[in-house]
């Protein structure tokens, strides 16, 4: 597709359990950034990978927040021992290869994640 | 956090150029200026964004001050279509900068 896309879109799950959320970023897109935001929230940053370079993972609320990217494209982020806080939008966007002129953040739709 | 300053909210009247303001005296030379907006239930979208120059695409134009401390996103024609947050970001030009997304100014377009 020509957007980043995401999935699930939606997704429901009981306090204690892990969840995979999957970003797809537009084709050629060497950066690839995680944020969440919670409800009425404004974005908050978790992690920024570009090409094979180690990732930045300052933005991680704690040590439940992992993600990686395969093969330099597909991204899972990976919630364990899910929390009610947890609940939120989390959305990936990508951008160009460096130097390319454009590093402008595309974003996908988000997941909505609820930890019941 | 982020370093810009919007207004809350505004209204529009449908068909009426909307004009969005955002103040960023701190701006640095190296850092642009950046419009995203968020309809409900959606990931923020991209609308422009500039140094120093007036900017215009299909979507709006950006005006910059001249000594780059604030500026404005112009909608020309609104539609019920625009209604959404709208987001102005000053951010570096360099790679892995991620954006600071504030409070935004909620824009309501109406009939």
């Amino acid at each position: 597709g020509a957007g980043v896309s995401q999935s699930p879109s939606n997704k429901v799950t009981e306090k204690g359990k892990d969840v995979e959320l999957r970003c797809d970023p537009i084709s050629g897109h060497t950066a690839l950034y995680w944020y969440r935001q919670s409800l009425g929230q404004g974005l908050e940053f978790l992690i920024y990978f570009q090409g094979n370079s180690a990732p930045d993972k300052s933005g991680l609320p704690s040590d439940r927040f992992s993600a990686e990217r395969t093969g330099g494209s597909v991204s899972t982020l990976t919630i364990q021992r899910t929390q009610q806080e947890d609940s939120a939008v989390y959305l990936c966007a990508s951008s160009s290869p460096p130097f390319s002129g454009e590093e402008t953040q595309y974003f996908g739709p988000g997941t909505r994640l609820l930890v019941l | 956090d982020a370093k810009t300053t919007q207004p809350t909210s505004m209204d529009c009247a449908e068909g009426r150029a909307a004009n969005l303001p955002c103040n960023h005296s701190t701006i640095s030379g190296n850092e642009y200026v950046y419009w995203y907006r968020q309809i409900h239930s959606q990931g923020p979208q991209y609308i422009i964004h500039g140094l120093k120059n007036n900017e215009t695409n299909e979507m709006a134009s950006l005006i910059i001050t001249e000594d780059r401390k604030s500026s404005t996103l112009i909608l020309p024609h609104a539609t019920l279509r625009d209604t959404a947050v709208y987001y102005c970001i000053v951010r570096p030009y360099n790679y892995g900068q991620n954006f600071v997304f504030g409070p935004g100014t909620r824009l309501s377009v109406l009939p």
